[in-house]
């Protein structure tokens, strides 16, 4: 069975970093596409950012040059270093699998939530 | 950028209804619109994907139907279980993906 866990959530002061880790289990993150999408209390979904299998990195212009997406293939995760946070970082973050082939996200983790406030 | 706009932003609706969502992009973006269903606290679940194709496990009575800049989420018999948010989402300019705002179906 196809199930992603996300964890590193919590509270953070405005200006500082928070680092998120996502582990599938049921594939490996080596030879699939990963995103992060973040939700804000009682609002829409946004997405934040995808990397690919080959290694190429892709993020929103909210989040560009703050954030950053990697995997460990050895850990089998995937992470969302997050820097320089804002009020308006404020959300449950998931992450996802991005299925290329027909271009969704089709499997989703729990979510985590990052509170930024001071 | 492409944007997406749903509507209604919520609507109440009663049980055995037939309830429809629009979403519209605001560029042609041909089918490449997915639609998700999300609950309160769960994370959301992939419904319709390619504008009409059902997403495996998926209810019959969910459809989508459209192309180039208007779609429509269809659900045809509404079931206490179909309460919940809807969200559309292009792919046309992938790997950048966009969200709407949501549709809340509520309870009549």
């Amino acid at each position: 069975e196809v199930q992603l866990v996300e964890s590193g959530g919590g509270l953070v002061q405005p200006g500082g970093s928070l680092r998120l880790s996502c582990v599938p289990s049921g594939f490996t993150v080596s030879s699939n596409y990963l995103s992060w999408v973040r939700q804000a209390p009682g609002k829409g979904l946004e997405w934040v950012s995808v990397i690919y299998s080959g290694g190429s990195t892709y993020y929103a212009e909210s989040v560009k040059g703050r954030f950053t997406i990697s995997r460990d293939n050895s850990k089998n995760t995937l992470y969302l270093q997050m820097n320089s946070l804002r009020a308006e970082d404020t959300a449950v973050y998931y992450c996802a699998r991005y299925n290329y082939g027909n271009l969704i996200l089709d499997y989703w983790g729990q979510g985590t939530l990052v509170t930024v406030s001071s | 950028d492409i944007q997406m706009t749903q509507s209604p932003s919520s609507l109440s609706a009663s049980i055995g209804d037939r309830v429809t969502i629009t979403c519209r992009a605001s560029q042609d973006i041909s089918s490449f619109l997915n639609w998700y269903q999300q609950k309160p606290g769960k994370a959301p679940k992939l419904l319709i994907y390619g504008a009409f194709r059902l997403q495996s496990g998926v209810p019959s009575r969910f459809s989508g139907s459209g192309s180039g800049t208007d779609f429509t989420l269809a659900i045809s018999s509404l079931q206490p279980e179909d309460f919940a948010t809807y969200y559309c989402q292009q792919s046309y300019s992938t790997p950048l993906l966009t969200f709407g705002g949501g549709t809340k179906v509520e309870i009549k």
